[in-house]
């Protein structure tokens, strides 16, 4: 199955500032999802934004998508260091809400306190 | 919120042995499960989507003999490795889509796969 791709592979930020990661898809999507896994661990659903929405707000996160470039962006603003984990994107290109998701190779964050 | 239960967390086994890989939703009725593998610093792969009550879909190049995958319930369903070599150590994770407003899904925490 064919996986986006995200920029940057890895990140590392001080406390306070913000992170920005990229990820860019290939077809076109019902949906794309972010999220989060912590190492070792499962993932866990930060945001979701339609096909037809172009920005969406959820506490510290904003997330952007432009489908005519296919892509999305992540913000995670004043980041703090519980923010280090890596940072997925998933499409899903199916035709219910519901299908299946690709995932993205994913941005590891690390954030220095 | 909504959770999936997903057992056992680690697991290490013998060459030539089975595992068996169970999550269950919580609170929830999970319709569909889609179980995916992960290596070290990758991203996932999705392997097989199970339905309540029918057979599995797996993608292409995953060997439905050798991850047989069961959903005998809407709350249930289990994935087993057979005859697990070394090659099939990874990281195996469920997620079952709702659970979520806003039709995000809803993952296990994931089982580490060790075979020696």
């Amino acid at each position: 199955s064919q996986q986006g791709e995200e920029d940057p592979q890895a990140l590392s930020i001080q406390e306070g500032e913000n992170a920005t990661m990229n990820c860019s898809y290939k077809t076109s999507i019902n949906n794309l999802q972010w999220y989060r896994q912590n190492s070792g661990r499962g993932l866990v659903h930060l945001i979701l934004i339609r096909s037809n929405e172009r920005e969406k707000h959820s506490g510290r996160l904003r997330v952007t998508l432009d489908t005519s470039k296919k892509s999305s962006s992540l913000l995670i603003t004043a980041s703090r260091a519980a923010d280090t984990a890596s940072y997925f994107c998933a499409e899903n290109a199916g035709g219910t809400s519901y299908g299946k998701l690709t995932f993205g190779q994913g941005t590891i964050l690390t954030v220095h306190p | 919120g909504a959770v999936v239960s997903q057992h056992p967390s680690w697991v290490i086994c013998k060459s030539g042995t089975s595992v068996k890989i169970e999550c269950r939703s919580l609170d929830f009725q999970a319709t569909t499960m889609f179980w995916y593998r992960q290596f070290p610093k990758q991203s996932l792969m999705l392997m097989a989507t199970s339905n309540e009550g029918s057979k599995a879909t797996y993608e292409q190049g995953v060997e439905k003999d050798k991850f047989l995958i069961n959903h005998a319930s809407l709350t249930l369903s289990t994935l087993t490795v057979t005859s697990a070599h070394p090659e099939d150590s990874s990281f195996y994770i469920c997620s079952a889509p709702g659970g979520r407003g806003n039709y995000g899904y809803t993952f296990g925490s994931g089982t580490r796969l060790t075979v020696v």
